[in-house]
């Protein structure tokens, strides 16, 4: 079945400092990966997403890089922000199944 | 404001009485969902709906009763409370054109059963 296996928090950085979470994914066929995040006290928004194969899905600075031949899907910030401090998520989506598999979550704290 | 809107967003419950959460979207979104979220174990998927008048289990659907009787509402409900089922539920939604598109979160309910 599909799994998504996201590195273990909690994640604990300076402002300004530079960002990775892992992510890796098994899944059949071809993949839809998203990230999600969600700030304290509300639900999941979508950060980004990539369809397919090299695909780099990014918004508000983030950046992930759909790659197949190491099924993963790392996100990146170059410089992280008081403000990004959430619990992050790491989904697919198979193209044979609508339903999301997300991993457990990764909380980031940024310290001023 | 469009999206996923949860009622209640905070209950405490005795282990026995029963409730119902309910879940509306005002998107016309075909696929909804209910999710668990506890520490350490990400979400996981109670029930889903393909549509109006379908229901089908997901992950852990034990303890818990949905219905979709109409395509915006999606009920999730528990008949006998347990402690087991302290957590924070979510509802998603989706259309249910391919994969690419991801889905809509309420902002949740905080269940606490004592």
């Amino acid at each position: 079945g599909n799994s998504v296996t996201q590195m273990e928090g909690p994640v604990t950085l300076s402002e300004e400092a530079f960002l990775t979470i892992n992510c890796t994914y098994t899944a059949t066929g071809y993949p839809s990966l998203f990230w999600y995040v969600q700030y304290p006290g509300e639900g999941l928004q979508l950060l980004l997403k990539a369809t397919k194969a090299d695909d780099k899905g990014s918004n508000k600075g983030f950046e992930a890089t759909y790659r197949k031949e190491t099924t993963s899907f790392h996100l990146e910030k170059g410089s992280v922000q008081v403000s990004d401090s959430a619990v992050y998520f790491c989904a697919l989506r198979s193209a044979s199944n609508y339903k999301l598999t997300f991993g457990k979550g990764t909380l980031l704290t940024v310290n001023p | 404001n469009a999206g996923v809107t949860q009622t209640p967003k905070f209950r405490v419950l005795k282990t026995g009485q029963s409730m119902t959460l309910l879940c509306a979207q005002d998107m016309n979104h075909e696929y909804m969902y209910w999710y668990r979220q506890d520490p350490g174990m990400g979400l996981r998927l109670i029930h889903y709906s393909v549509g109006e008048g379908t229901t089908a289990k997901g992950e852990v659907p034990d303890g818990y009763n949905v219905s979709r009787l109409k395509k915006q509402n999606f009920l999730l409900g528990l008949e006998s409370a347990a402690p087991s089922q302290t957590s924070v539920y979510f509802c998603a939604s989706s259309f249910w054109q391919g994969p690419p598109l991801g889905y809509t979160f309420g902002s949740g309910t905080r269940l606490t059963v004592v």
